[in-house]
């Protein structure tokens, strides 16, 4: 079982490079998160996908940009990556609405901008 | 707006002994609570959660939470750890009902270290 897959796991940018992170789900989920975990700070919504083409700014958007390409994927960009956005990325997935609304978290891409 | 309170950011414990993880919440509506656990380098995955019913909800692997309506606390305690409990914790809401997507509140997280 896949689950929610995040490529790449590991990445280093210098300031000002960009660069797409990539999520995929298999579990038939409508709904898809991105978001970014730092130190003290738990994780925080930076975007996040209700269904196939829509999505909407969480609470951190500034220097993000995301694409639902279908159903199962969900990527984010960032055009031009800035030290503040060294961070560990996740993705998430749940089916929409209900108590069975349950986020499945991937594995997490760490990316360091130098 | 909600918000989510972990009260501690580190708790050192021996193995055996008991433990609680602080979580309290701010909602002026009802919520969902969750208890998620990362294993290090690894992602999130669900604990356990309360969504109604009984107050006291169980994991698997011997962790319970009681949600408390009038403290507004969700706190995650294990009578007895193990070494292999040692990870970060954290605590989460989501408002039921209203918008579709169940967007999650968390809190900063709890690293839980058990000591032989």
């Amino acid at each position: 079982n896949a689950g929610v897959t995040q490529t790449p796991k590991f990445q280093v940018l210098k300031t000002g490079q960009s660069m797409t992170l990539q999520c995929a789900q298999d579990m038939n989920h409508n709904s898809m998160y991105w978001y970014r975990q730092d130190p003290g700070m738990g994780l925080r919504l930076i975007y996040y996908s209700a269904s196939e083409g829509t999505t909407d700014k969480g609470e951190v958007p500034n220097g993000y940009n995301v694409s639902r390409l279908n159903k199962r994927e969900f990527s984010l960009r960032l055009e031009s990556a800035a030290p503040s956005q060294t961070s560990v990325y996740f993705c998430a997935s749940s089916v929409t609405g209900g108590s069975k609304n349950i986020q499945y978290f991937g594995a997490g891409t760490r990316l360091s901008v130098l | 707006a909600q918000s989510v309170t972990q009260l501690d950011s580190q708790v050192p414990v021996f193995e055996e002994a008991p433990v609680e993880l602080r979580c309290n919440y701010s909602s002026s509506v009802s919520v969902y609570l969750f208890w998620y656990v990362q294993y290090p380098n690894q992602g999130l995955q669900l604990l356990l959660k309360y969504l109604s019913g009984s107050t006291l909800v169980e994991s698997i692997n011997g962790f319970e939470a009681e949600f408390n309506k009038s403290q507004t606390s969700f706190h995650l305690r294990k009578p007895s750890v193990h070494i292999s409990d040692t990870a970060e914790y954290f605590c989460a809401v989501r408002t039921p009902g209203g918008t579709s997507y169940g967007k999650l509140t968390f809190g900063q997280g709890t690293i839980l270290t058990v000591h032989p």
